[in-house]
C-alpha cells in the first residue's frame, strides 16, 4: 500500500531563511506526488505536482520539491521564507492498488511559522 | 478556482440528530471525493464518487453515507452525528491534467461541523 509520511508536525524559521519540509513516500510503483498548503480557516491549494519526467519541480510561491527515488524522498523547499508562507503543508501520494486509483494518501502535515 | 462550493460552512448540531453536507461543483468533473481533516490525522477520505450514482468507500465510512444524483451535487449525510463527528470537512475534485489517472485533487472551502 502507498504511505506517505511528513518528518516534523511543525517546523520554525526565520524569514528570510531556508524552508525545508520533508516527506518520505512508500510506492510499489513510480508514485505521482503532490505538495498542498493551507492557510488558515481555508482549503488545500495544491503547490506543485511531480508526475514523470525532470524531477526537479517548480510551483507556486517560490517553492520547489525534488523527487529522489532512491531516498524515496520528495522535500519542498524555498529558498527566503516569506512571513507569509505561515500555513500548514501537506503532502500527498497517489494510491494504488492493483492499478492506479482515483485516490490520493495524504501526511498528516507540517505547520511552518515564520519568525519577524 | 475549480468552482467548488459547500454548505453550510459552519454548523453545530446534537448528538443524535442527522446532518447533511453539501458539495457543488460548475465544472463538470466526474470524480468528487469527501474528506475530514483532524489534527494529527491529516486528510482522510470518508467517500468519493466516480459518476452519477456511482460512489465508494473511503478509509473513514463507518456513520456516514453520501449520494450523487446529479453530477455537479455530493452529499455527504451523518445519519446520528456523534461527537466523534466533530471535524472540518472537506469536499475535492480530480483535475482531468495527467490523464486518466494522474489528475490532482482541488479542494472546496470546508464545513467546520461540531457536534455537541
Amino acid at each position: 500500500a502507498q504511505s506517505v509520511t511528513q518528518l516534523g508536525s511543525h517546523v520554525s524559521v526565520s524569514e528570510g531563511a531556508l524552508v525545508l519540509l520533508r516527506c518520505n513516500y512508500s510506492s510499489s510503483v513510480p508514485p505521482y506526488l503532490f505538495w498542498y498548503v493551507q492557510y488558515p480557516n481555508q482549503g488545500l491549494q495544491l503547490l506543485l505536482k511531480y508526475t514523470t519526467g525532470a524531477t526537479l519541480v517548480k510551483g507556486i510561491n517560490g517553492f520547489e520539491a525534488e523527487f529522489k527515488k532512491s531516498e524515496t524522498s520528495f522535500h519542498l523547499t524555498k529558498p527566503s521564507a516569506h512571513m507569509s508562507d505561515a500555513a500548514e503543508y501537506f503532502c500527498a501520494v497517489r494510491d494504488y492498488y492493483g492499478g492506479a486509483t482515483n485516490k490520493l494518501i495524504f501526511g498528516t502535515g507540517t505547520l511552518l511559522a515564520v519568525q519577524p | 478556482d475549480a468552482g467548488i462550493t459547500q454548505s453550510p460552512r459552519h454548523k453545530v448540531t446534537e448528538t443524535g440528530t442527522p446532518v447533511t453536507l453539501r458539495c457543488h461543483q460548475t465544472e463538470n468533473h466526474r470524480y468528487m471525493y469527501w474528506y475530514r481533516q483532524d489534527p494529527g490525522h491529516g486528510l482522510r477520505l470518508i467517500h468519493y464518487s466516480y459518476g452519477v450514482k456511482d460512489t465508494d468507500k473511503g478509509e473513514v465510512s463507518d456513520g456516514y453515507s453520501v449520494s450523487r444524483s446529479k453530477t455537479e451535487d455530493f452529499l455527504l449525510t451523518l445519519e446520528s452525528a456523534t461527537s466523534s463527528q466533530t471535524s472540518v470537512y472537506f469536499c475535492a475534485i480530480r483535475g482531468t491534467s495527467g490523464g486518466s489517472l494522474g489528475g490532482e485533487q482541488f479542494f472546496g472551502p470546508g464545513t467546520r461541523l461540531t457536534v455537541l
